[in-house]
């Protein structure tokens, strides 16, 4: 298993206060992912990595914002944090961009916003 | 914009017996890679079995295998001798092989639980 940790694991937090959500691997991928799982929506694409300061936006990154200045870490946040941003934050690797690769997940940050 | 559907909240199956879990999904592409990852209780998500479109032979996995048909734009995921630990939540997913494209879509889950 790629070694991928993400801090904190569970999070609460009040509306409108910024929160940072950090993933950290130790497998020099070059992709990396943030997702949201929320119930009825399976994973949805937040924003990915595909380079030390190179990042794009996926399918939900209204509100989200995301820095990478180091290969290992990648970070999510969320600079007024809503009710609607609720949910479980899945962090993700991948060897090389694209659909042939495998993708591995973190164990998840469970963030309550109140 | 692709969509997956996955039109089984829930589904259980007896330990030792065969259980197939559905998926559909919509594309205008004619070159994706189709996935089924799994979820157990604790949260981590793995890579099960993947599909390239453009192979019209089904992937296989040990127990589990898959039913790919691309006209219909359907793929399932069948589990053969089912053990305890397969109880999980079960996601399909859709990926584009544009390599500028690296959003992959995912169906809502499927919760299976094993009964002993």
């Amino acid at each position: 298993d790629a070694g991928i940790t993400q801090s904190p694991r569970h999070k609460v937090t009040e509306t409108g206060t910024p929160v940072t959500l950090r993933c950290h691997q130790t497998e020099n991928h070059r992709y990396m992912y943030w997702y949201r799982q929320d119930p009825g929506h399976g994973l949805r694409l937040i924003h990915y990595s595909y380079g030390v300061k190179d990042t794009d936006k996926g399918e939900v990154s209204d509100g989200y914002s995301v820095s990478r200045s180091k290969t290992e870490d990648f970070l999510l946040t969320l600079e007024s944090a809503t009710s609607s941003q609720t949910s479980v934050y899945f962090c993700a690797t991948g060897t090389s961009g694209g659909a042939i690769e495998t993708q591995y997940f973190g164990p998840g940050t469970r963030l309550l916003v109140l | 914009a692709q969509t997956v559907t996955q039109s089984q909240p829930e589904m259980s199956v007896q330990e030792a017996e065969t259980v197939t879990l559905s998926c559909t999904y919509d594309t205008s592409e004619s070159d994706y890679y189709l996935f089924w990852y799994k979820q157990p209780p604790s949260r981590q998500m793995i890579l099960v079995i993947r599909q390239e479109a453009y192979k019209q032979q089904n992937a296989t996995e040990n127990r589990f295998s898959v039913n790919f048909q691309k006209a219909a734009k359907s793929f399932s995921l069948k589990i053969s001798d089912s053990q305890l630990g397969d109880a999980a939540m079960y996601f399909c997913a859709y990926r584009s092989a544009s390599p500028n494209n690296n959003d992959m879509r995912f169906g809502a889950g499927t919760r299976l639980t094993v009964k002993p």
